[in-house]
């Protein structure tokens, strides 16, 4: 069954550093997602990409996040000068046409010194 | 802030059936209601959706009440291995942006 994987599995990052993190979608879905998960929280959403372009994106995703489909199969989300609060399990979904439900990734642990 | 509303946690005995129920009094036509689950902290797992007729799969079955506003995630035999977080879920299904809002969820434990 296709998955969503995503890469490294845990990043460890001083504060004030960029990363990025990637995810390759299932190769025929359209319609991508980042969530994270800060620990003991609930799992909140990101922002939502389509068309090559950002369709919705929450509170959380400030001028700090950027996200990019570089190619025909990864999307990367990048974040900028980051910060010990950014520490969190980040989730890749991806989902196809129609009414399709999403998919998660096993998620890239980001640990902020 | 999430449309539903879980119990915090509940118990099931190995072999039995799971009954999860789910309110979502506000729910609008084009919503529907998806179930996933989380494993200690492993992504969410998709596990079952639907808009308004009851719904099974290999997994689990979605029982929805002739309303909408409310609806019980059935897993038949659960198994240790389902122990887990589950969430329902009210998102559009044709939306383009279509972002998921997990609430707090249903923490289950199967126990021997």
């Amino acid at each position: 069954e296709p998955e969503v994987t995503q890469t490294p599995s845990h990043q460890v990052t001083q504060m004030g550093q960029e990363v990025i993190l990637r995810c390759v979608p299932i190769s025929n879905h359209l319609y991508f997602y980042w969530y994270r998960q800060i620990l003991g929280q609930k799992v909140e959403f990101l922002v939502s990409f389509y068309n090559n372009e950002i369709s919705e994106k929450s509170e959380i995703f400030d001028d700090q996040f950027s996200v990019e489909r570089p190619d025909g199969s990864n999307f990367t989300l990048k974040i900028r000068s980051t910060k010990l609060e950014d520490s969190a399990m980040y989730f890749c979904a991806s989902r196809g046409q129609g009414v399709q439900p999403q998919h998660f990734g096993d998620g890239t642990r980001l640990s902020i010194l | 802030d999430a449309k539903t509303t879980q119990p915090p946690s509940m118990d099931c005995a190995e072999g039995r059936a799971a009954n999860l129920p789910c309110n979502h009094s506000t729910i609008s036509g084009n919503e529907y209601v998806y179930w996933y689950r989380q494993i200690h902290s492993q992504g969410p797992q998709y596990i079952i959706h639907g808009l308004k007729n009851n719904e099974t799969n290999e997994m689990a079955s979605l029982i929805i009440t002739e309303d909408r506003k409310s609806s019980t995630l059935i897993l038949p035999h659960a198994t240790l291995r389902d122990t887990a977080v589950y969430y329902c879920i009210v998102s559009p299904g044709y939306n383009q942006g279509g972002k998921l809002i997990f609430g707090q969820g249903t923490e289950l434990s199967v126990k021997p």
